[in-house]
This record gives C-alpha cells, structure tokens and sequence, in this order.
C-alpha cells in the first residue's frame, strides 16, 4: 500500500494557486517525495521530486518541512489544463526503487 | 527518442484467451514497470523489473507473467483472461528508481475481457 494520504479531490479557479498537501508520516530515511500528474487516457507525468526544503522548477514549486512527514506541491496561476489527477508518491520496495500510486487528488479548475 | 512504446493501444480479449502486452523503452533505463489502472482509481504495480533477467512481484501480481531478457524490452503476459483484467495497463521505465528522478510511462494499452 502507498505510504501517502491526499485529499481526494480539490477545486479551483483559473489565475488562482493550488497547494495540494501529501502526509507521508513513516517517510524512510533514503525516500525522495515525488508528485506526478494524470490526464484521462494518458500515463503519469513527471513534475517534481525533492528530499527537503523547497524545490522549484518551470511548472511547481515543492515544499518540505524538517520533519518530511508531509509536503506540500504549490502550482501558481492554474488555468484549465492544469485540470488532472496529482499523485504524491515515496520510495517504496526494499530498495524504494519502486514508484507506489495511491488514488490521488483529482484537481479541477473552473472558469 | 521514442521514450516508452507500448503496444497494442487497445484489444479485446475473450475470457479464457491469452495475450502478451509489449513495452519497449529506448532509454537504457534499468528499471522497467507494469501497472494496471481501473477506472477513477489509482495505478497499481503488477511486476518490476531492475535489470535485464531480473523480475519481481508487484502488488496485484496474480495471473500475469513477465519477462526481462534485454534492457530495452519488458513484456506483459496475460494467460486466461477474466473480466477482472479489464483495465488500462501501463509501462514506465527509469534509470534509478525513486531517488533518481522521474519514470517515463508508455501511452497505455486498453484491454476489454469479454
């Protein structure tokens, strides 16, 4: 089982930003925190992946507290293809070389 | 670079018939995977793979087989297919697993047992 808890589901505005928070309270030591985002009919996509503090890339920024037993993914200014499902992933399998989904938030953002 | 090819995009299959799903990944990543996806749930590992002749079970392992005698190459046997199979099942591939960056996943392959 995912080792991950998110909100089901989340709504938004376009222009407005997002904050989807993962717990992950028996994150291991060696585990990196990843977040993927889902279109209907297609596979997963990459957006981001840190250990601790803040990453920031071109399309998410991703916020670790100390204790990275939940982080926290920050999408600015959503616009209506921002509409998906985010999964929040760790390190899982004896070597957390496997990539665990849980169901995921499924993010719409409205007009 | 092609990425994640899976094929075929869709099939289906009569109950009691068997099928092989490819995946092949043009990365030279080491570690392959299969999920399958039902309908509004999340995506749950079937088998992975972290080299060539190296395979092991995921979470939902039970009727399907896998093979891994190249790099490239990582497919999906179904042997007597059940509606419980129907399902979107998907290939990724990524060099080091979690802790080296992201997994690339094919398009997909739509699988009906009626």
């Amino acid at each position: 089982l995912a080792k991950t808890t998110q909100p089901i589901s989340m709504d938004s505005y376009e222009g407005q930003e997002v904050n989807i928070t993962c717990s992950h309270n028996n994150i291991a030591t060696n585990d990196y925190i990843t977040w993927y985002q889902q279109f209907p009919s297609q596979g997963p996509r990459f957006i981001i992946q840190g250990y601790k503090t803040k990453v920031t890339n071109e399309v998410a920024s991703l916020f670790i507290p100390a204790d990275r037993k939940s982080s926290t993914l920050s999408l600015p200014r959503v616009s209506l293809s921002d509409t998906a499902v985010y999964y929040c992933l760790v390190g899982e399998g004896n070597y957390g070389q496997n990539f665990v989904f849980g169901p995921g938030t499924r993010l719409s953002v409205l007009p | 670079n092609a990425g994640v090819t899976q094929t075929p995009k869709f099939r289906i299959l009569k109950i009691g018939q068997s099928m092989t799903l490819q995946c092949a990944q043009d990365m030279n990543h080491n570690y392959m995977y299969w999920y399958r996806q039902d309908p509004g749930m999340g995506l749950k590992l079937i088998y992975y793979s972290v080299g060539a002749g190296i395979t092991d079970k995921g979470e939902v392992p039970n009727g399907y087989n896998v093979s891994r005698s190249t790099t490239e190459y990582f497919p999906l046997r179904l042997e007597l297919a059940a509606p419980s199979q129907t399902s979107v099942y998907f290939c990724a591939s990524s060099y080091g697993g979690t802790a080296n960056g992201e997994a690339f996943f094919g398009q997909g392959t739509r699988l009906t047992v009626v």
